[in-house]
């Protein structure tokens, strides 16, 4: 069955720090999709990455980082010099075929950049 | 572009009372759409999602049910409201076309049920 796993419920740093999210998903399907979202304190999640299976490939935007790795299922995301702006909940999120019209979502991690 | 409206933003209901959320997605045709509930601290819950107009699926049972009637409206409805229905609930939409689709979510309703 298709699972999420985000261990890490909370996570408090300074700002200016780097912080990584952790996410490990399971899927017995070759083809799948993984998705990160960022829902801020209003509430609205904002898709923030999606990346397909076959692209293991790390990918960089500005402070962000993302780290694919199929031999460990893992998805990590990584926040580089972290700001208060950063304060968020991120959800790891996986589609595949088994799931096919839902995307499964992780419990999420909630995130806490001190000034 | 597309954009995906929620309303009302939020809402505070007696116990007992009916509800009626409604979701509208702009500037596309034939999604995927969704329904979530999020609790306080929580992760998201899926309620529904529809594929189709008229066509729902259900994830929980619970005294909520969701309705289609045009292509790109989606309503959670309930006829009497519980406290344990207080919740942040989340619209989505995802193009049809497969699960190499991205889902894309409104603002939200904040429930709270007195």
């Amino acid at each position: 069955a298709q699972k999420v796993t985000q261990a890490q419920t909370e996570i408090s740093v300074v700002e200016k720090e780097d912080v990584t999210l952790d996410c490990v998903y399971e899927t017995r399907d070759t083809t799948y999709y993984l998705f990160w979202y960022k829902q801020p304190p209003s509430g609205e999640l904002v898709f923030l990455i999606r990346r397909n299976s076959f692209d293991e490939q790390n990918e960089i935007s500005g402070r962000y980082s993302w780290n694919f790795q199929k031999s460990t299922s893992s998805f990590n995301f990584t926040i580089t010099a972290s700001q208060v702006v950063d304060s968020a909940v991120y959800f790891c999120a996986l589609s595949d075929n088994t799931g096919g019209f839902k995307t499964i979502f992780g419990a999420g991690t909630r995130l806490f950049v001190k000034a | 572009s597309q954009t995906i409206h929620q309303w009302p933003a939020t809402l505070v209901q007696p116990v007992g009372s009916p509800l009626s959320l409604e979701c509208t997605v702009e500037g596309t045709s034939n999604p995927n759409l969704y329904w979530y509930r999020q609790a306080a601290g929580r992760g998201l819950q899926l309620l529904f999602y529809s594929v189709g107009i008229g066509q729902i699926s259900s994830e929980v049972p619970q005294n909520l049910s969701a309705s289609r009637p045009q292509d790109r409206q989606f309503i959670l409805s309930s006829k009497k409201l519980l406290l344990s229905d207080s919740g942040f609930y989340l619209c989505a939409w995802r193009p049809g076309q497969g699960i190499q689709e991205t889902q894309y979510f409104g603002p939200g309703t904040r429930l709270l049920v007195l």
